[in-house]
């Protein structure tokens, strides 16, 4: 069935770093890639997303990138802050279908 | 509150006890999600309404028995759940078709412990 893998499970960072998560799907039907974030006890809210007929989209320090042959998409944080700390899930989506999401990576910026 | 809300936050429950969760929008959305969020596993979804209408039933167990009244409310209603039925359920909405992004919004859950 339609899947998507994400990578990796944990990440830390210093403050200032740069962080990056990857995600594949299997759906070479999806078109929209959205990203939600999830802080501790918290729910996942959208902070960017992506459709299939672009390659990247820069919001801020935020920034995701579209390899549709590979079938794969990343989200790029630049100069992390300790806010940036939370659960990231990524989802594919073909058109009429349903989200489907990653396991999620808990990112952790040291101060 | 605006967006999605869900009562209640927390709830503990014995075995054979009957619950039901509540879910509202206050967004003009037309479709309606319940998702399962357990520890280390991805969001999984439940159920998916359309225009008030169950699109989506992912195999999940008849103690789980959703109700979707109007466009704005979704409830789920427990009865004889398991102990690893305990996780946080989540509930989302968003605007299928005409064109729309169709992003979902999702509420702040409820913590459901089962004993």
């Amino acid at each position: 069935g339609e899947n998507v893998e994400q990578h990796p499970s944990t990440l830390s960072v210093q403050e200032g770093d740069s962080a990056v998560i990857k995600c594949t799907y299997s759906d070479s039907a999806s078109n929209y890639f959205p990203w939600y974030k999830q802080e501790l006890g918290k729910r996942p809210q959208l902070i960017i997303d992506i459709r299939s007929n672009v390659g990247e989209k820069k919001d801020q320090r935020i920034a995701v990138t579209l390899n549709k042959t590979a079938k794969h998409f990343s989200l790029h944080i630049t100069e992390t802050q300790p806010e940036d700390s939370a659960v990231y899930f990524c989802a594919a989506r073909r058109s009429q279908g349903n989200l489907i999401f990653g396991k999620g990576t808990k990112l952790s910026v040291k101060p | 509150e605006t967006g999605v809300t869900q009562t209640p936050r927390h709830l503990v429950m014995g075995m054979t006890n009957k619950k039901s969760l509540k879910c509202e929008q206050h967004l003009g959305h037309n479709a309606m999600y319940w998702y399962k969020q357990s520890a280390k596993k991805p969001l999984e979804l439940m159920f998916v309404y359309n225009f008030k209408e169950q699109t989506e039933n992912n195999s999940v167990p008849s103690r789980f028995s959703p109700e979707c009244p109007n466009s704005s409310h979704l409830f789920l209603h427990l009865h004889t759940l398991q102990p690893e039925d305990s996780a946080l359920y989540l509930c989302a909405s968003s605007q299928v078709g005409g064109g729309g992004q169709e992003t979902q919004y999702f509420g702040p859950g409820t913590r459901l412990l089962v004993l």
